[in-house]
């Protein structure tokens, strides 16, 4: 099946910072998203990104598909951006969603 | 922005006994999942049902679970003889089509004794 691949796996950061997240994906996909898994365990959906860019106020997503990798990129991080990133693709004509093994952010004052 | 409902958000249960999650997907979803996340592990395909059939299933799907659409808005997932491994979030999703992104519901937190 599809591999993919997040990093770094860690990631502490003072409020204010930004960062870049990177998930490589093995095959072509149909479906890509990324998602914020907050302190409850909620999956919260953050883009919907088989291909190109988009911007969502501080946070803003690019996927080149060609090359098989997708960022996501956190600008002016809050505490509340804490948690756990995850990717997931779904592959070829596939529905079912594969996700990687997610970064966990952690941003202190 | 319409959401996927999960009941209940906590259950606690016996080994060996059943249990039931259920979930209200998006009315005008034709995909619906069930996923699970064993606690700080990645989030597990467990299987995706379509045309109230299942389309496609993962090696942890055993003949222990099952999945319903008893109605037209309910998906249940059953886990029939409950096992301490079982302890994990399970997250139910749909969407509109292949190739459409996903909406998943909040999860619920089973917790097999």
């Amino acid at each position: 099946g599809i591999q993919v691949e997040q990093s770094p796996p860690d990631l502490i950061l003072q409020e204010g910072a930004n960062s870049t997240l990177r998930c490589n994906f093995s095959d072509s996909v149909n479906n890509l998203q990324w998602f914020h898994q907050n302190p409850w365990g909620q999956l919260i959906n953050l883009f919907y990104i088989p291909s190109g860019t988009k911007q969502n106020g501080r946070l803003s997503a690019t996927t080149v598909a060609t090359e098989r990798y997708s960022l996501l990129y956190i600008s002016s991080s809050q505490t509340t951006d804490s948690g756990v990133y995850f990717c997931a693709v779904a592959a070829g004509t596939a529905s079912k969603l594969t996700f990687g093994t997610g970064t966990r952010l952690q941003v202190t004052l | 922005e319409p959401e996927v409902t999960q009941t209940p958000s906590h259950q606690v249960t016996q080994m060996g006994q059943e249990v039931i999650l259920r979930c209200v997907p998006i009315s005008n979803h034709l995909y619906f999942y069930w996923y699970r996340q064993i606690l700080g592990q990645k989030v597990e395909f467990l299987v995706s049902f379509y045309n109230n059939e299942i389309s496609e299933k993962s090696e942890i799907f055993d003949d222990q679970f099952s999945v319903e659409r008893p109605d037209g808005s309910n998906f249940t997932l059953k886990i029939r003889s409950t096992k301490l491994e079982d302890s994990a979030m399970y997250f139910c999703a749909s969407n509109p089509d292949r190739g459409y992104g996903y909406t998943f519901g909040s999860g619920t937190r089973l917790t097999v004794v």
